[in-house]
């Protein structure tokens, strides 16, 4: 079972400011098969980033995902108030899917 | 739109059973691979089980594994979880969720409370 590890687990920071979100494998997540998911209080999770960098329909430019092997990055560039949630990321390398822990952003 | 509302939630004693039920509308159900995946109050996202397009091919997580049946009926666009021998700690929500290799679609939640 490949485990995620997120870090940090919660980030508080102002309007504007970029965000930087880790996700490390415990082993090579093959074909980058990673994705990103931003899940809002009382709300299902909502794709962002599939394939460690493609973002999904309709998802803001300011996100955008990085990395490969066993390192990978969400990056929101300018934070916005309804960036506030909680992200996972998950790997798809077989079909018995894992996800990280999850990083709370705070928005001040 | 394409859609999946989740429904059969609710509460139950230890040791008892209970069935969920996912709707799929607005996408060709038969053409995907599906998942159930739970999330325990205040915990984050696990992998619960998965089913294959046509029904043969399922995985189950340890945890879940010979307690839990999924299943589905491709002419009634619906994905099934029979729960047997429920414990406390199966206490979530949850999702029904399309597998795109990733998961793209999710239901909305339905909750499952294990209490006496």
């Amino acid at each position: 079972e490949i485990v995620l590890t997120q870090s940090p687990g919660t980030l508080s920071l102002s309007p504007g400011e970029r965000a930087t979100l880790s996700c490390r494998a415990s082993q090579t997540v093959s074909n980058n098969h990673l994705a990103w998911y931003q899940q809002k209080p009382g709300q299902a999770p909502s794709l962002l980033i599939f394939a460690a960098s493609s973002r999904a329909t309709g998802i803001p430019d300011r996100f955008s995902g990085s990395g490969s092997g066993t390192d990978f990055t969400l990056t929101i560039s300018r934070l916005e108030p309804e960036d506030s949630a909680v992200y996972y990321c998950q790997q798809y390398v077989r079909s018995r899917w894992t996800f990280g822990q999850g990083t709370r952003v705070e928005i001040k | 739109e394409e859609q999946l509302v989740g429904s059969g939630g609710g509460l139950v004693q230890p040791g008892g059973s209970l069935r969920l039920s996912c709707a799929a509308s607005g996408f060709n159900f038969s053409r995907f691979e599906m998942n159930w995946v739970r999330q325990a109050p205040g915990k984050g996202l696990e992998w619960v089980s998965y089913v294959s397009r046509g029904g043969d091919t399922k995985y189950y997580a340890d945890s879940v594994k010979a307690r839990f049946t999924i299943s589905r009926d491709n002419a009634k666009n619906s994905l099934y979880l029979e729960m047997n021998s429920l414990r406390v700690e199966d206490t979530a929500v949850y999702y029904c969720v399309r597998d795109r290799a990733y998961p793209d679609v999710w239901g909305q939640g339905t909750s499952v409370t294990v209490s006496s």
